[in-house]
């Protein structure tokens, strides 16, 4: 059973990157799209974007311009960064793995991510 | 980007009983493909969201049958036929059939 597991820093200062890892056990994180959603305290979902292991990309335009995903299928490993973060970035941010196409089956528990100086 | 709209934002059940969530598109989300990558999660407090139903009506692995998923178009409907204790938590439709992907607002569903 593929599981996910976020990790990375629960603070980080206005301005400054926020870098997420989401580690992928119990199978391959080859031939699959991977997906960043977040989640504002008491709030609804944004989908963030989504990363082929190939490297090709799809980000929401609303964040294109802060947003980075790679990917590094030697660690079995996906991540996010998003750069100039102000109060307005602070959530849970997910990974996920589609399961169908363009399914969201697989997620990992989430990180807090608290952007405040 | 395509707006998804839910109803009721809150949906108060009785045990045992039926309840039905309602999504509308501001788009049609049937994709070029021929697909419609209508879905629905389920997030229970304090947990990740779960996936129940993806294009429209296929319930994802291990999803009770009680859960159903219907529509077409720009409006969709999730069902569950006998609402139980641990179905309480807040449901989401997602249409990945054009990017951004996006999300409803959500429907609370709780026990009476």
């Amino acid at each position: 059973q593929v599981q996910l597991q976020e990790s990375g820093p629960g603070l980080v200062k206005p301005s400054e990157t926020l870098s997420l890892t989401c580690t992928v056990s119990g199978g391959s994180i080859s031939s699959y799209y991977w997906s960043w959603i977040r989640q504002p305290a008491g709030k609804g979902l944004e989908w963030i974007g989504r990363i082929y292991t190939s490297g090709s990309t799809n980000y929401n335009p609303s964040l294109k311009s802060r947003v980075t995903m790679s990917v590094d299928t030697s660690k079995n490993q996906f991540s996010l960064k998003l750069s100039s973060v102000t109060a307005a970035d602070t959530a849970v941010y997910y990974c996920a793995r589609e399961s169908s196409p363009r399914g969201l089956g697989y997620w990992g528990q989430g990180t807090l991510v608290t952007v405040s100086s | 980007d395509i707006v998804m709209t839910q109803t009721p934002l809150s949906s108060p059940v009785t045990l045992g009983q039926p309840a039905s969530i309602s999504c509308r598109s501001s788009q049609s989300l049937v994709h070029s493909d021929g697909n419609t990558y209508l879905s629905w999660l389920q997030q229970r407090p304090g947990q990740p969201p779960r996936l129940l139903i993806y294009k429209i009506s296929n319930r994802f692995s291990g999803v009770p049958d009680r859960f159903s998923g219907s529509g077409a178009g720009t409006d969709f409907t999730l069902k569950i036929s006998r609402v139980e204790a641990e179905d309480v938590g807040v449901y989401y439709c997602m249409q990945a059939t054009q990017f951004p992907w996006t999300f409803g607002q959500g429907t609370k569903v709780e026990i009476k």
